[in-house]
C-alpha cells in the first residue's frame, strides 16, 4: 500500500516569511495529491491539490510542486499571516474512478510568529 | 455553503458500551469516507462507500466496527463493545464523483471518548 512521509512535524516562521512543507510517497501509481489545513477542533479543509499530469499549481499565496520521478511534493506558503497557523496534511492516492481512500502524512504544525 | 454534517460532536462511552456516529454527506455526493484521527494527528482510513455499497473496507476492524449508508438516511459508523483505544476523532468526508476531480469535503468530526 501507499506510504506518505511528511516533514517537518513542526515549523515556526516569522510573519511575512515563507513556509515550505515536504512530502514523499512510495506508490508510483499515485496520481492525486491534495493538501489539507486543519484548525483546532475542526475537520481538514482542502486548500490545494495537484494531479500527476501537472508539475506545479498556484493559488494566490499557496503553491504546490510535484516531482513524479523523485516521488515527492511540496507545499509553499508565501507572505505568511497569523491565520495560516494550523496543522497541514499532505495526502496521496491512486484515483481509479472509485471511492479510493487517501493516505495522509502525519501532519506539520505550522506556527506563525508575530 | 453546503457541508458534511456529523453528529454528535462529542460522545462518551464506558468501555464495552456501543457507540454510533452519524454522517450526512453533501446532497448529490456519491462517495462517503470514514477516517479515524488519533491523538498524534494520524489519519487512519476505515471504509468508503459508493452510494449504499461498500467500496473499500480494508481499514475496518471488522470484529467490532460496522458501517452503513442507506438511501434517504444519514450514513452511520457503529462500534460494538468499545475499547479505550477507540478514543479518537472520527471524520466523515464526501465527494461528488471521483475524488481526483472534486476532492473530499470533510465534516467537523465526532470526538469519541471511551472511559
Amino acid at each position: 500500500g501507499e506510504n506518505v512521509e511528511q516533514h517537518p512535524s513542526t515549523l515556526s516562521v516569522q510573519e511575512g516569511d515563507s513556509a515550505v512543507i515536504k512530502c514523499t510517497y512510495s506508490d508510483s501509481a499515485s496520481n492525486y495529491f491534495p493538501w489539507y489545513k486543519q484548525e483546532l477542533g475542526k475537520g481538514p479543509q482542502l486548500i490545494i491539490d495537484i494531479r500527476s499530469n501537472v508539475g506545479e499549481k498556484k493559488d494566490q499565496r499557496i503553491a504546490v510542486t510535484l516531482n513524479k520521478t523523485a516521488k515527492h511534493f511540496s507545499l509553499h506558503i508565501t507572505e505568511t499571516q497569523p491565520e495560516d497557523s494550523a496543522v497541514y496534511f499532505c495526502a496521496a492516492m491512486y484515483s481509479g474512478g472509485g471511492a479510493d481512500g487517501l493516505t495522509f502524512g502525519k501532519g506539520t504544525h505550522l506556527i506563525i510568529q508575530p | 455553503g453546503e457541508e458534511v454534517a456529523q453528529t454528535p460532536k462529542h460522545l462518551v462511552r464506558g468501555e464495552g458500551q456501543k457507540a454510533k456516529l452519524y454522517c450526512a454527506p453533501i446532497k448529490g455526493h456519491s462517495y462517503v469516507f470514514w477516517y479515524q484521527q488519533v491523538l498524534k494527528n494520524e489519519f487512519k482510513f476505515l471504509i468508503s462507500f459508493q452510494n449504499e455499497n461498500v467500496f473499500d473496507e480494508t481499514g475496518m476492524p471488522k470484529e467490532r466496527f460496522s458501517a452503513k449508508c442507506l438511501p434517504n438516511s444519514p450514513c452511520s459508523l457503529e462500534i460494538q463493545a468499545t475499547k479505550l483505544e477507540d478514543s479518537a476523532v472520527y471524520f466523515c468526508a464526501s465527494s461528488q464523483s471521483t475524488v481526483s476531480t472534486h476532492g473530499y469535503t470533510f465534516g467537523s468530526g465526532t470526538r469519541l471518548t471511551v472511559v
